[in-house]
């Protein structure tokens, strides 16, 4: 039973090319995250959602657009891609109540050739 | 400014020994959570331990302790008795209040390695 899941796990694509990632979390919380963790493993907030409202949302390139259709999904669309968006892309979900403690996805490799 | 703090891009450590693992954070707000993860070579980021700002004991968890030192505004992981699959890189998390909720910041890891 996947508390994250993230699919696809891996994906590969030219640039200029549009792809979407989806995340579902089956833990109840309300609020959900997407991370980039770039070549050096630096991880940095794209956006975060709570209760499907858009809280946070960090200087990321307008072709990136996140979507909450209810409390357990949170998905990313990007357009136009570009090489330098390959990374490694997590989302995350957590409790606003209590410690806040993060429960992660296995990650989507973004791969842009 | 660096939020989160960690000066130790690698760490070597003999099995079955002890390693402390560096982080200091930077805030204004009374109210803030502490965390370390960890993300093994498999690429997932797993939830070791957390502290609180108001807590008033180091928390621990089996053989992670966080060394909190408050004043100095640092929130050290110690790792008792190194196993080999300690080997990973690590990153110190701070929990901050953020309109709407809250806001988690990384540091940019530690990555250590343990040597039989």
């Amino acid at each position: 039973d996947t508390a994250v899941s993230q699919t696809p796990k891996y994906l590969v694509t030219q640039m200029g090319n549009d792809k979407s990632i989806k995340c579902e979390q089956n833990l109840g919380h309300d609020t959900m995250y997407w991370y980039k963790q770039d070549s050096k493993k630096f991880l940095k907030i794209m956006f975060s959602y709570n209760n499907k409202e858009l809280i946070i949302n960090e200087t990321v390139p307008n072709r990136f657009s996140p979507k909450s259709p209810d409390k357990a999904h949170l998905n990313l669309h990007i357009n136009s891609l570009e090489l330098g968006d390959s990374a490694v892309y997590f989302c995350a979900s957590s409790q606003t109540s209590g410690n806040n403690e993060q429960f992660f996805g296995p990650g989507t490799r973004l791969t842009v050739l | 400014a660096q939020k989160i703090t960690q000066t130790q891009p690698g760490m070597f450590v003999q099995e079955k020994e002890a390693v402390t693992l560096d982080c200091t954070y930077d805030t204004s707000d009374p109210s803030y959570g502490l965390f370390w993860y960890k993300q093994p070579s498999s690429g997932e980021m797993i939830f070791l331990i957390y502290q609180g700002s108001y807590d008033q004991q180091n928390a621990t968890e089996g053989r992670y302790s966080l060394n909190f030192q408050k004043a100095r505004k640092s929130a050290n992981l110690v790792i008792s008795a190194s196993q080999l699959g300690d080997s990973a890189m690590y990153f110190c998390a701070m929990r901050e209040p953020y309109t709407g909720g809250f806001k988690t910041i990384f540091g940019a890891g530690t990555r250590l390695f343990v040597k039989a």
